[in-house]
Formats: structure tokens, sequence, C-alpha cells
């Protein structure tokens, strides 16, 4: 079983949507998480980061931890179609290697006009 | 404001022959990541370097070999291609326990 676990969709939505990215994982050393956007032929850029449990938001994007359940979420509100992207959760601790970044194997979002 | 340079964007490879990706990064950063990116498997650490004089193995370090030339540059080095190795390779750089910057990737072919 992978460490991260995350639905690759793809996830149609029309524009105004309400859409929410979730991931799951097993490793209780996970302390921090993130959220990074790919666009098509592009590295992946952070969008949210979050330390532990809570809510984190920062304009139309809300980040959710739940440490208890093991599980992570991002919502986003007002969709447009510049979010069509794909979405990858990540999430490092003190571990074997470091703090080196444990990844799902990413959402692919459409937000059509 | 460049963040992470990789170096060279696209290549195209034959079986055997070798080859070294450049990272460079300008944010004083002291970690530094090799990944690749395949379909369906989402990003793998191959090695990291937690700090400068120190590389350590990652999830998938067969095939490859680094060199963290200094505080801004870890290379990645491919001895013996194989068309396994065709990816999309990616380096990163974070302070410790802090987020990861990402390169825009280089475009690996073997064939």
């Amino acid at each position: 079983q992978k460490e991260v676990e995350q639905d690759p969709g793809p996830l149609s939505v029309p524009e105004g949507a309400i859409v929410s990215l979730n991931c799951t994982y097993s490793n209780s050393a996970f302390q921090y998480f993130m959220w990074y956007r790919q666009y098509s032929r592009k590295g992946p850029e952070l969008l949210m980061y979050t330390y532990s449990s809570g809510n984190k938001e920062d304009g139309r994007f809300t980040a959710q931890v739940d440490k208890s359940s093991k599980y992570i979420s991002l919502f986003i509100r007002d969709s447009q179609p510049s979010d069509s992207a794909t979405y990858l959760c990540a999430m490092s601790g003190r571990t074997n290697s470091g703090y080196a970044l444990n990844f799902g194997k990413g959402t692919s979002l459409l937000v059509t006009p | 404001n460049a963040g992470v340079t990789q170096t060279p964007k696209f290549q195209v490879l034959k079986t055997g022959q070798s080859m070294t990706l450049q990272c460079a990064q300008d944010m004083n950063h002291n970690s530094m990541y090799w990944y690749r990116q395949d379909p369906g498997m989402g990003l793998r650490l191959i090695y990291y370097s937690a700090s400068e004089g120190t590389t350590d193995k990652g999830e998938v370090p067969n095939g490859y070999n680094v060199s963290r030339l200094n505080k801004r540059e870890f290379s990645l080095r491919l001895e013996s291609a194989a068309p396994s190795q065709t990816s999309v390779y990616f380096c990163a750089s974070s302070a410790q326990a802090q987020p990861q910057h990402f390169g825009d990737g280089t475009r690996l072919s073997i064939l």
C-alpha cells in the first residue's frame, strides 16, 4: 500500500462550482501537508501549506487536515477555467528520507466554462 | 527571480548513452531533491541532499548517481541509459522542513 492515496480522477465541473479534492495517508510521522498545482508541461507549484491539523484559507482555496483520520482536503470555491490542472497532495515528516515529500498520484481537474 | 533552473528541458538518448541533468537554485536552500514523474505513478524520489556535502538514496535510486557540487547545484547522472528511465525529471529545493520549490522539469526519452 502506498503511503499516500489520491483519486486520480479526472474530475470535471462547471465554472463556479465548489471543488473538493482529498487524500488519505498511512504514516503517522507526517506533520507537514501541502497541495501543489501542476499545469501541463510545467513543474508543481505550491498552492497551500499546513502544519499539523486544522484549516487554512487563502482566497478561494481552503486546506483542511484531520490527523486523527489521516485525511486531508483542498476546497476550491467559485472554480474558474484557469483552475484546470492536476492537483497533487504531498506530505512530509521526520522520516528515513529526511523531510522529503511523499506525493499522491494527483487528481486531474477540468473546469468547463 | 529564477528559483530552480533545470537544464536541458528536453533530451533524446539512445540506450547505453550517458547523460547529466543539471539543477541550480538561487534561494539559498540547504536541501535539494531529484524526482521522476511517470504516468500513473506520481512523483517518486530518486535522490536527495539534505545539506551541502551529503546525498542519500530515495525510493528509486537504481541506475542513477548524484553530485551536490555546491550549495546551489545538484546534478543527476545516468551512466548507461535504459528505456525504463524515459520520464520527466524534476529538481526541487527547500529550507529544512519547509515546502519544496520545483523546476519545470527535463523531459527525457531513451530509445
